[in-house]
């Protein structure tokens, strides 16, 4: 039982490319997050899936896609990376967004020069 | 704007202290209210708190939320160094689904 998995572990990319974050939870969750965490600011949702077949925008989703897979796989994409999206991403699952705790994936790091 | 404060943002302290971490909020439609510990890679599930003045403990960790003046406080009495780490405080907004974080207290113990 892996929990929340998270591809790739690091990250660097240049202005302008593009990249795809891969998460998926073997947890049978209903709910997946994208959140990004910068120094002083804790985690910030980016998008979330209550369930499957549904995607929601957060707090700061400019700049970035979601898709919803199926049940097991949310991904995050970066269509065209900024510096400002250096940042390091979190997945993260819940059985029901509104009900129960999240788990967290290990992390992205990803850097944009 | 739903908003979570944390603070202290940073404390330092020796082992065997006891410490409180205090995470105040204002949002919308309050459902539930919970802490994570993160070392140095996932925020790990600590408690979550739904009804004022019921303590939660687990060890040397506990918390109690207040729901009149919108508080939560996390205490960990006789800290460890194992007990370094950022601890984050997070709000669920009821109908919606998911967590409004605040800015995270980092704690570090000191031998």
């Amino acid at each position: 039982n892996a929990g929340v998995t998270q591809t790739p572990k690091f990250q660097v990319l240049k202005t302008g490319q593009s990249m795809t974050l891969q998460c998926a939870q073997d947890m049978n969750h209903n709910s997946m997050y994208w959140y990004r965490q910068d120094p002083g600011m804790g985690l910030r949702l980016i998008y979330y899936s209550a369930s499957e077949g549904t995607t929601d925008k957060g707090e700061v989703p400019n700049g970035y896609n979601v898709s919803r897979l199926n049940k097991r796989e949310f991904s995050l994409r970066l269509e065209s990376a900024a510096p400002s999206q250096t940042s390091v991403y979190f997945c993260a699952s819940s059985e029901q967004g509104w009900v129960n705790e999240q788990y967290f994936g290990p992390g992205t790091r990803l850097t944009v020069t | 704007e739903d908003k979570v404060v944390q603070s202290p943002l940073s404390l330092v302290v020796h082992e065997g202290d006891t410490v409180t971490l205090n995470c105040s909020y204002e949002v919308t439609n309050f459902r539930s209210l919970l802490w994570y510990k993160q070392e140095k890679k996932a925020p790990t599930f600590l408690f979550m708190l739904t009804s004022s003045g019921i303590e939660k403990k687990s060890g040397r960790l506990s918390s109690i939320l207040d729901k009149k003046e919108l508080f939560s406080i996390l205490n960990i009495t006789a800290t460890q160094t194992g007990d370094s780490a950022v601890y984050l405080c997070a709000v669920q907004i009821q109908g919606a689904q998911k967590l409004v974080f605040g800015q995270g207290t980092r704690l570090t113990i000191n031998p």
